[in-house]
C-alpha cells in the first residue's frame, strides 16, 4: 500500500483566495482525520470521519474550513476565503477502529506526508 | 476529556547516552492504547512504540522501551543508545477503543554528538 496520500505537498496562495486539500486515506481504513500543527499551538485535530461521516468537527476554527469525506477512499479541507493565520501544515491521518485485544494494526494511526500551506 | 501532557518541551542527549521522556494523561477509561510518535525535520509522523492498557508488560521495540504506570497514568519513553537520527519530537498520544487520538503537545529531542 502507498500510505495516506496527500496533494499538494506544498501550496503558497494569497489572503483571500479559496484552498482545497487533498487526502487519500490508505485502503480499508474506516477513519480519517484532519489534523493541522503550527509552532504556537501545535498538533490540533480539525475534524475526523468514521465510515465517511463526519464524527466530531468540533476543531475546525472557523466557518471558513470546511471538510467533506464523498467516499471511502478520498477526503478534501477545504478553506475558503484563506488567510495569513491558516498558514501551517496540515496533516491526513488514517487507521481503522481500534478494538479490545485485537490486532496491534487496528489502532495506530498512518499520517499522510502532510501539506505545508503558506497565505501571503 | 481526555488529556494528555508532556512537561519538557525540549530535552537533550548525548549520542550512546539513554534519555527517558515522560507523558502523563488523564483519563476515567480502563481500557485504552498509548502511541509515541517521532517526527523528524522531514516533518512526516512515525509510530515509535504502542503500549494497549490491558497489558502489564512494557512495550519494547529495539533501542525503545515504555514504562507505563497505569495507576499513575503515566508512559515515558526511554531512548537508549541514542543515535544522530533519534532527533526529532515526540509525542504522547492516547486513543480509547473507537475514538479519536489524543496528542500531547511534544517532546523536542536534541541528539549532541
Amino acid at each position: 500500500d502507498a500510505g495516506v496520500i496527500q496533494s499538494p505537498r506544498h501550496e503558497v496562495t494569497e489572503m483571500g483566495q479559496e484552498v482545497t486539500l487533498r487526502c487519500k486515506p490508505i485502503s480499508g481504513h474506516d477513519y480519517l482525520f484532519w489534523y493541522r500543527q503550527t509552532m504556537m499551538r501545535g498538533l490540533e485535530l480539525l475534524i475526523y470521519f468514521n465510515n465517511n461521516v463526519p464524527i466530531d468537527d468540533s476543531g475546525m476554527p472557523e466557518d471558513r474550513f470546511s471538510a467533506k469525506m464523498p467516499n471511502a477512499s478520498f477526503s478534501t479541507l477545504k478553506i475558503q476565503p484563506s488567510e495569513p493565520r491558516d498558514s501551517a501544515v496540515y496533516f491526513c491521518a488514517s487507521s481503522l477502529r481500534a478494538t479490545s485485544g485485537g490486532s496491534s494494526s487496528y489502532n495506530e494511526q498512518f499520517f499522510g506526508p502532510g501539506t505545508r500551506l503558506t497565505v501571503l | 476529556a481526555q488529556t494528555v501532557t508532556q512537561s519538557q518541551p525540549e530535552m537533550s542527549v548525548q549520542e550512546a547516552e539513554t534519555v527517558t521522556l515522560s507523558c502523563t494523561y488523564d483519563t476515567s477509561e480502563s481500557d485504552y492504547y498509548l502511541f509515541w510518535y517521532k517526527q523528524p525535520p522531514s516533518r512526516q509522523m512515525i509510530l515509535v512504540i504502542r503500549q494497549e492498557a490491558y497489558k502489564q508488560q512494557n512495550a519494547t521495540e529495539n533501542r525503545f522501551s515504555v514504562n507505563f504506570q497505569k495507576a499513575a497514568k503515566s508512559f515515558s519513553l526511554k531512548i537508549s543508545d541514542s543515535q544522530l537520527g533519534d532527533a526529532a519530537m515526540y509525542f504522547c498520544a492516547y486513543r480509547r477503543y473507537g475514538q479519536n487520538f489524543v496528542f500531547g503537545p511534544g517532546t523536542r529531542l536534541s541528539v549532541l554528538p
